[in-house]
């Protein structure tokens, strides 16, 4: 079954501190997405990926394609990130998005 | 732009009843999807639409309808309302292919008792 894993499932960190979220999948993919999922419950896009590095603002999202592996990285963290961060495949082949169960971010003052 | 638009926020449902989750996109899109979420879970893919006329079902179809008449609208048609389909539903849409931005919708959360 092609599955889609996330670590850790919670994080605790102090402000200011540097973030690193893993997904690893099991089988070739196409396309990684990050996205993020506010308190509210709203769901944004920060990255897709499909090889490589992507940088905007103070996050950071590296994809290794023959490890099958993705980590998103948060520099100088600020309360204001706390959220659940989902990593989201797109298998080769398939249609539609296989989603990691989130990794739930708290940043304390 | 309105982006994703999801109708109603919150829906409760008696065990049974029909209902019809709204959604619409003003990006002309063509690639649309339904999703529910639950405690635990990731996000599941319901059902999923490549255009206006072509739907397809997703890892967790059963007891829900869904229809594409035009390139904006998809609605998520519960049949007949259980308990188990207790759970948040967020619509999305984006081009095929899956190496464009996700755009989701505010979600709804239906209650089924």
């Amino acid at each position: 079954k092609n599955e889609v894993e996330q670590s850790p499932q919670n994080l605790t960190a102090q402000e200011g501190e540097f973030i690193t979220i893993n997904c690893s999948y099991s089988v070739g993919i196409s396309a990684l997405h990050w996205l993020q999922q506010h308190p509210g419950g709203g769901i944004v896009s920060l990255f897709m990926l499909s090889s490589g590095k992507k940088k905007h603002g103070r996050l950071i999202a590296t994809i290794n394609i023959q490890e099958k592996h993705s980590s998103l990285h948060i520099t100088a963290s600020h309360p204001r990130d706390s959220a659940v961060y989902i990593c989201a495949v797109v298998f080769s082949g398939a249609d539609g998005l296989t989603f990691g169960k989130g990794t739930h971010l708290i940043i304390q003052p | 732009n309105a982006g994703v638009t999801q109708t109603p926020k919150f829906q409760v449902l008696k065990t049974g009843q029909s209902m019809t989750l709204q959604c619409a996109q003003d990006m002309n899109h063509e690639y649309m999807s339904w999703y529910r979420q639950d405690p635990g879970m990731g996000l599941r893919l319901i059902h999923y639409s490549v255009g206006a006329g072509i739907t397809d079902q997703g890892e967790v179809p059963n007891g829900y309808n869904v229809s594409r008449s035009t390139t904006e609208d998809f609605p998520l048609r519960l049949l007949s309302a259980a308990p188990s389909q207790t759970s948040v539903y967020f619509c999305a849409s984006t081009y095929p292919g899956g190496f464009a931005t996700q755009y989701f919708g505010p979600g709804t959360r239906l209650l089924v008792l």
